[in-house]
């Protein structure tokens, strides 16, 4: 069965402090996988995206990895920001065009 | 690039009226969009697969006849909750299936989310 699983399911955590993010997933035939964050009330919006021979990847203070072995992916954030509150969401294809979603770990960064 | 919009952001109706929720790719061409629905505090529940001058594919236990959907362009797809009671109040979601070719950036499985309407009824 295809899965996505996320954890934590939140976390809170103080500004300035980094953070991982943990996704795995049962997905088969794997195509790629992507993280989202989601601001309340708003739309998902992309943050990486990752192919079975991509391990690392960052967007700026967003640092994503990937290990097509165990079937696992962290986002790592680092120097978290208040604007960094938001869902993340794991969302993984499949080669046959299949897609699923992660249920999202919600963030909240305290001042 | 890869802009979708959805009109409106937010609606407020009466119980029993129908609502028309549009959802639109700006800067290319979408043959397939997607509708979700998100309760607060939940992910993203996928409730159809629109396809372009066919008819949407509903998952499982979401009435077709109460979320009409019509894709009737490349770029537009709407989203019609019709009779609409309290329990429909959510956040709907859409999103568009990037242009096939050009690599990973746009590749046919890459979905871009428009920014959600906020449905209350009261």
């Amino acid at each position: 069965k295809n899965q996505v699983e996320q954890s934590p399911q939140s976390l809170i955590i103080l500004e300035g402090k980094n953070c991982t993010l943990q996704c795995n997933y049962t997905v088969s035939p794997f195509s790629n996988l992507r993280w989202y964050k989601q601001d309340t009330g708003r739309g998902p919006v992309s943050l990486t995206i990752m192919t079975f021979s991509e391990n690392t990847k960052s967007n700026g203070r967003y640092t994503a990895t990937l290990d097509a072995d165990t079937k696992q992916s962290s986002l790592h954030i680092t120097a978290s920001q208040l604007s960094d509150s938001a869902s993340y969401i794991c969302v993984v294809s499949s080669s046959a065009s299949k897609i699923i979603f992660g249920s999202g770990t919600r963030l909240s960064i305290r001042p | 690039g890869a802009v979708v919009s959805q009109h409106p952001s937010w609606v407020i109706c009466k119980s029993g009226t129908s609502v028309k929720i549009e959802c639109r790719s700006l800067d290319f061409q979408a043959t397939t969009m997607f509708w979700y629905r998100q309760f607060p505090k939940q992910s993203l529940m996928l409730m159809a697969t629109s396809n372009e001058g066919s008819k949407a594919t509903y998952e499982q236990g979401v009435e077709k006849d109460k979320f009409l959907i019509n894709h009737a362009s490349l770029t537009l797809s709407t989203l019609t909750v019709t009779s609409a009671h309290p329990e429909d109040s959510s956040f709907y979601i859409c999103s568009a299936r990037g242009p096939a070719g050009g690599g990973l950036k746009w590749g046919t499985d890459t979905q871009y989310f428009g920014p959600g309407t906020r449905l209350t009824v009261l």
